[in-house]
Parts: structure tokens; C-alpha cells; sequence
């Protein structure tokens, strides 16, 4: 069982190129999210979907999302700033009445932004 | 304030040590209260999750939630190597979105043989 897979694991790129983090997961899970992760500032949400057609951002400006499906959830950087250089998580959950909290994360990607 | 306060260690213990992770909030709002464990170069996992105040043990994992003081805790007996981790304390309310977590800095623990 996959669970939640990430690519690219690593990834270094320059100051205003585009490029898009791929999440996908084998659950059948309703709710996925993006965050990062920045030493000593936690986990940040980015951007949430609660089902396929349907997505929310937290942070404006930089990034952009789709959910054409249940199973994916890429994350686009539209024109990369060194500000965005950062490890981003990408978390499901399964679809319930109430709100458990219970994410499944994928390893990681790791982004260097020059 | 932050929503989520967390002492981010790092912490040293030798193995077989009680470890007392913590961490304090001020959102009188929040009903989920989570631990998660990171190890190096991979994502979060889920350890502990109790809903509203009390104490839910699992193994040699323990975690408390105080809501009238804001505090929740998570205790570690007889602590092995392998539990070195960031440990991350995580929280939602009850209504929202759902799995918007907000997320403690996470502590850095390191058990030593």
C-alpha cells in the first residue's frame, strides 16, 4: 500500500522558473493539503482541497492548485522566489462528518529555489 | 501569541528515561488534540490523538490534554533509540475545514544508549 507519494524528493531550481510538486494517493481519502516546513517555523498550511473539484488556499500569492481527482493534488509554483525554498509536505485524510484532524503524509519534497 | 506554543529542544535523554513533552495553546475552540513523530527526512505520522480534555496511553506513550489550563503533554516511558524523533504537537477545532491542523514547531528528541 503506497499511502501518500511525493516526486520530485529533491529539486533545485532559479529564481522565476515554474515548476510543480506532484502528490498522489492510493486511499480513496476526500481531504488533501499541502504545507511546508521551515526550521523553526513548523508546518505551514498552504493550500487544502475537501473533495475532488473543490480547493481553498491559506497562503495567497506564489502558488497554485488543482483537483481534477480524488487521487492527485499537484502544487504549482508559479514563478519561484527564494522565499519559497522549503520542504513541502503533501497530507490526506478520509472524508468524515467530524473534523479528527488525522493526516497520512508523503516523505517530503525538498526545494531549493537559487 | 501563537495559536500553539512548543519548546522546539533539542532534548537529550539517555535511554530508559522518561521523556515529558509539551506544549501550551491559547484557541479555547480546539477539541482535537494530536502528537505526530517525524523521524529525519520523512514526513509526520500520527501517535497519539485524544479528543477533548482526559489521558489516553498507548504502550509506553501517554497523552494528556488539560483544557482548562491549555496544556496538552506527551510522556514517553522507558524511552529507546528508535524513539528519536521531532515530535510534533497538532491541534483543530471543532468545526472548519476539515484537517486544518495547527501545528507546534516540534520538539527534537534524541535518546542516547
Amino acid at each position: 500500500n503506497a499511502g501518500v507519494t511525493q516526486t520530485p524528493k529533491f529539486h533545485i531550481l532559479k529564481t522565476g522558473q515554474s515548476m510543480t510538486l506532484q502528490c498522489a494517493q492510493d486511499m480513496n481519502h476526500g481531504y488533501m493539503s499541502w504545507y511546508r516546513q521551515d526550521p523553526g517555523m513548523g508546518l505551514r498550511l498552504i493550500y487544502y482541497s475537501a473533495a475532488a473539484g473543490t480547493t481553498d488556499k491559506e497562503v495567497p500569492n506564489g502558488y497554485n492548485v488543482s483537483r481534477l481527482n480524488t487521487e492527485d493534488f499537484p502544487l504549482r509554483l508559479v514563478s519561484a522566489a527564494p522565499s519559497q525554498t522549503s520542504v513541502y509536505l503533501c497530507a490526506s485524510s478520509p472524508t468524515r462528518q467530524q473534523n479528527t484532524g488525522e493526516l497520512f503524509f508523503g516523505e517530503g519534497s525538498r526545494l531549493t529555489v537559487l | 501569541q501563537k495559536e500553539v506554543e512548543q519548546d522546539p529542544g533539542p532534548l537529550s535523554v539517555p535511554e530508559g528515561a522518561i521523556v515529558s513533552l509539551n506544549c501550551t495553546y491559547s484557541n479555547s475552540a480546539f477539541q482535537y488534540f494530536m502528537w505526530y513523530r517525524q523521524y529525519s527526512r520523512k514526513g509526520p505520522e500520527l501517535l497519539m490523538y485524544t479528543y477533548s480534555s482526559g489521558n489516553k496511553e498507548d504502550g509506553r506513550f501517554t497523552a494528556q490534554v488539560d483544557k482548562s489550563s491549555k496544556y496538552i503533554s506527551l510522556f514517553i516511558r522507558d524511552s529507546q533509540p528508535s524513539d528519536s524523533a521531532t515530535y510534533l504537537c497538532a491541534m483543530a477545532g471543532g468545526g472548519g475545514s476539515q484537517g486544518n491542523l495547527i501545528f507546534g514547531k516540534g520538539t527534537k528528541l534524541s535518546v542516547k544508549p
